[in-house]
């Protein structure tokens, strides 16, 4: 139990254009999910962290408007990456929690979206 | 900011021997995860060690936890080529707001055949 699946599993866009990302969790309801980015050779960094039904709480020196995260249902979660750069290119990972607010400890990752911006 | 930060960043044994990394933090946790990570994939949680706990054993896995150090260690023993990957350490400071994993920059680990 406790799979996260992300689609797709790698992308290339132009410059200018917008890119979705979709994160899942396939047999648990997620009241909560994260999205990552991680840099080549790099460590993940924490770009937001959603709750289903309200708006994403986003780390310091994300852009909200540029990086829009919807959190629509329990089991679905959403990244688009708005008029993309090359900078932008990056392997982005999301995660799920059963929990909020401190009910569960265990985030379950999904296996990475890797978007390259030409 | 990151608050993880392991050593050694890279490390080559040959397959059979021990692993050993080690996970340094500055601020006060709830709990300390490992995860690995094979190149260019997900990460695969491997254990969760809780901030009352000291050491937390799962197969080949062994993981201590020195809070008055604010340090971990993840060892792997017997190891095997397919143990190649990185490894990285995550600390949960919950708040309020919730869980918050907090990486580190992880241990690239090769073990050759």
């Amino acid at each position: 139990g406790a799979v996260v699946s992300q689609h797709p599993s790698w992308v290339i866009c132009k410059s200018g254009t917008s890119v979705k990302i979709e994160c899942r969790s396939l047999d648990f309801q997620a009241t909560t999910m994260f999205w990552y980015r991680q840099f080549p050779k790099q460590s993940l960094m924490l770009m937001a962290t959603s709750n289903e039904g309200s708006k994403a709480t986003y780390e310091q020196g994300v852009e909200k408007d540029k990086f829009l995260i919807n959190h629509a249902s329990l089991t679905l979660s959403t990244l688009t990456v708005t008029s993309a750069h090359p900078e932008d290119s990056s392997f982005y990972i999301c995660s799920a929690s059963r929990g909020a607010g401190g009910f569960s400890y265990e985030q379950y990752f999904g296996p990475g979206t890797r978007l390259t911006v030409t | 900011s990151q608050q993880g930060e392991e050593d050694p960043q890279a490390l080559s044994i040959q397959e059979g021997e021990n692993a050993t990394m080690n996970c340094s933090y500055k601020t006060s946790i709830n709990n300390l995860q490992w995860y690995r990570q094979n190149s260019g994939r997900g990460l695969v949680h491997l254990i969760l060690i809780r901030s009352n706990e000291r050491e937390k054993h799962s197969g080949r896995l062994r993981v201590t936890l020195d809070t008055s150090k604010k340090s971990s260690s993840l060892l792997i023993t017997a190891s095997r080529a397919a143990d190649t990957a990185s490894y990285f350490c995550a600390t949960d400071a919950r708040k309020t707001s919730g869980s918050r994993l907090t990486f580190g920059e992880g241990t690239q680990l090769t073990v050759n055949p």
